[in-house]
């Protein structure tokens, strides 16, 4: 069975454009969670989506916004990017929202490595 | 405001010898744990989890501490082995919307 994919693997832009990166999660999968994960620093939290709905949200300014689709597949996008969106995004998937004992089985994909210039 | 905190960016680590990583938190609303392990070029994979009533849990060469008194728990790998190197992440779930919050990592480095 095919992991989590994501696309592109890299990127690069330059400040003020806007970037879209995408998600696969794995079959059967109906929760998407997207983290950004800066160097020297663990994943943040930025959504996570469960049926087409958003159901989780961190501490990111509101140039980020995601979306769901029927098929499960998610989408996160960034506006008037600036330097320091530059960050490896990692998508995970899970059966279900995140609660005890689900978040194990919570699967990662490799990341979409953005540099903005 | 860092809610899980994993104070040594580095280990290193005799094979055949304990690893002990350590992470604190914060907040008292985290009711389960989690560590994963990360390999360059790859996303975070799950290793052992622990629920906040208890106090140790155990899979194979890896045993998850938590003292909840001190918020602070552990992970120890024995023996350790050269293909255990890698970063290594704890994480907290926050209930409420399904939060995960990470600490910062810490790279283990387990020398043959």
């Amino acid at each position: 069975d095919a992991g989590v994919t994501q696309s592109p693997t890299h990127l690069i832009k330059t400040r003020g454009q806007h970037v879209t990166l995408r998600c696969s999660p794995i079959s059967g999968h109906k929760s998407v969670s997207w983290y950004q994960q800066v160097l020297g620093q663990g994943p943040q939290f930025i959504f996570q989506y469960y049926e087409k709905e958003e159901r989780g949200r961190g501490n990111f300014p509101d140039r980020f916004s995601a979306r769901q689709f029927p098929n499960y597949s998610s989408e996160l996008n960034v506006n008037a990017l600036l330097l320091g969106d530059s960050a490896l995004y990692l998508c995970a998937s899970s059966r279900n929202i995140l609660r005890q004992g689900r978040a194990d089985t919570q699967y990662f994909g490799p990341g979409t490595r953005l540099t903005v210039l | 405001d860092q809610q899980v905190k994993q104070n040594s960016p580095s280990l290193s680590v005799q094979e055949g010898r304990i690893s002990i990583l350590n992470c604190d938190y914060t907040n008292s609303m985290f009711d389960y744990f989690l560590w994963y392990k990360k390999y360059p070029a790859e996303g975070p994979t799950f290793l052992i989890s622990i629920s906040s009533i208890k106090d140790k849990n155990e899979d194979g060469r890896f045993t998850v501490f938590l003292n909840k008194s001190a918020k602070h728990l552990s992970l120890h790998i024995v023996p350790s082995q050269p293909g255990d190197s890698a970063v290594y992440f704890c994480a907290a779930l926050y209930n409420q919307g399904g939060k995960l919050i990470f600490g910062q990592g810490t790279e283990l480095s387990v020398k043959p």
